[in-house]
């Protein structure tokens, strides 16, 4: 089966660190999507790609997410730098189309 | 903020009973998308209805969807051990973003 690889699973780092999380998507699904997931607010998207370009990532805190796409095969998450209340799982999925959606395992992100 | 809720939040069940879960969501949509997601894992997808489908099935997974009422509903006939997890219905509004609910949590007892 084709899936959305996420690294790494689990991530614990101290307050003030970077914390870069990566995402392999489906090959030839052009849509790549980044959710948070707290308990406290649900799944919340983050940013979202099309074909690589950046089309709405107005739920990004802007001032220290960023998310890239540098190639197809490859979506990156970065957080600079990293708060207690970033601590959530982030997950990335990616789809073709109006078809559903494939998610990653998810990255655990503990922030102390 | 979510556009879809799910009703209720956390239903119990014995083994072989159904389960009905219930999705209202706010504005006009192309499609609905029920997805579930096991303890510490990531969501999977189990079923895509267009706004101008009315019925669904997989499986043992049936979905209605009411585009007048704006809901939708997921029925699990039979359910098993395996079927315990978190169901969530997201919607979508033709951008291609999906709008998550809370999500109904589903035990099913042996």
């Amino acid at each position: 089966d084709a899936r959305v690889t996420q690294t790494p699973r689990h991530k614990v780092t101290e307050m003030g660190q970077e914390v870069t999380m990566r995402c392999q998507p489906i090959l030839g699904h052009n849509t790549v999507f980044w959710y948070r997931q707290t308990m406290m607010q649900g799944l919340e998207l983050l940013a979202y790609f099309r074909n690589r370009a950046p089309l709405d990532d107005s739920g990004m805190p802007k001032d220290r997410f960023s998310a890239e796409m540098p190639d197809a095969t490859l979506a990156t998450l970065k957080i600079q730098p990293s708060e207690p209340r970033d601590s959530a799982v982030y997950f990335c999925a990616s789809r073709v189309g109006d078809y559903g959606y494939t998610f990653g395992s998810g990255t655990r992100l503990t922030v102390v | 903020s979510q556009q879809g809720e799910e009703d209720p939040q956390a239903l119990s069940i014995q083994e072989g009973e159904n389960a009905t879960m219930n999705c209202s969501y706010k504005t006009s949509i192309n499609n609905l998308q029920w997805y579930r997601q096991n303890s510490g894992r990531g969501l999977v997808h189990l079923i895509l209805i267009r706004s101008n489908e009315r019925e669904k099935h997989s499986g043992r997974l049936r979905v209605t969807l009411d585009t007048s009422k704006k809901s939708s509903s997921l029925l699990i006939t039979a359910s098993r051990a395996a079927d315990t997890a978190s169901y969530f219905c997201a919607t979508d509004f033709n951008d291609y973003k999906l709008s998550f609910g809370a999500g109904t949590t589903v035990t099913v007892r042996a």
